[in-house]
């Protein structure tokens, strides 16, 4: 089946800086990449959908100065934390769809856990 | 909008026995159901999906699930379980093909342990 790999799988950063992670589609052509963001117990939360080359689209109450999403390939696509605050730690996941793996399913990366002191 | 409320944080069944994990949804409009399975470390896997076809949807690893419009339920079962079952298991709805740009929405998921 179709992967998607996310980079770092965790990361602990100092307040006030910022941290990139990346979403990569490893054997197919992800025409549009999607960021959620998930709390202990809770679900997943749609933070933002990308088309390759297109900006992102931001769900309500999502700050896009916050979080800078970039899907410059068909393959890569990242996600910046930009001047982290522990409010922000939180564990996020990417998923992709296109071609080569069906338009009608999303894949999933592993998740990456951002704790930010 | 789309929600979707999963009974149960936590599962816990015997090995060999009847696994039920439920789903209950809302949707203004015919919804595309969908449960998904994460294992530790891994990302979300989809087990099965329901696009207004049979109600009765078969999915991978011997999981199944019902749609049942009035009850607007969907609840996933496994008539045997096995160690390997164990995971965290997510349902989710959308308001029609994600091809078309729909969006998923997650319940809070559900942790299924197996007993030896």
């Amino acid at each position: 089946g179709a992967v998607v790999s996310q980079h770092p799988s965790w990361v602990i950063c100092k307040s006030g800086t910022s941290v990139k992670i990346e979403c990569r589609s490893l054997d197919f052509q992800a025409t549009t990449m999607f960021w959620y963001r998930q709390f202990p117990k809770q679900s997943l939360m749609l933070m933002a959908t990308s088309n390759e080359g297109s900006k992102a689209t931001y769900e309500q109450g999502v700050e896009k100065d916050k979080f800078l999403i970039n899907h410059a390939s068909l393959t890569l696509s990242t996600l910046t934390v930009t001047s982290a605050h522990p409010e922000d730690s939180s564990f996020y996941i990417c998923s992709a769809r296109g071609a080569g793996a069906g338009t009608d399913t999303q894949y999933f990366g592993p998740g990456t856990r951002l704790t930010v002191l | 909008a789309q929600s979707v409320t999963q009974l149960g944080s936590h599962v816990s069944v015997s090995e060999g026995a009847l696994v039920l994990l439920r789903c209950n949804y809302s949707s203004s409009v015919p919804p595309y159901l969908f449960w998904y399975v994460q294992y530790p470390n891994q990302g979300l896997q989809l087990l099965l999906k329901y696009t207004s076809a049979a109600t009765l949807v078969k999915g991978i690893n011997g999981f199944e699930a019902e749609f049942k419009k009035s009850e607007t339920s969907f609840h996933l079962t496994k008539p045997s379980a096995h160690m390997s079952d164990a995971a965290e298991y997510f349902c989710a709805v959308s308001d029609g093909s994600l091809e078309y740009g729909n969006k998923l929405v997650f319940g809070a998921g559900t942790i299924l342990r197996v007993k030896s």
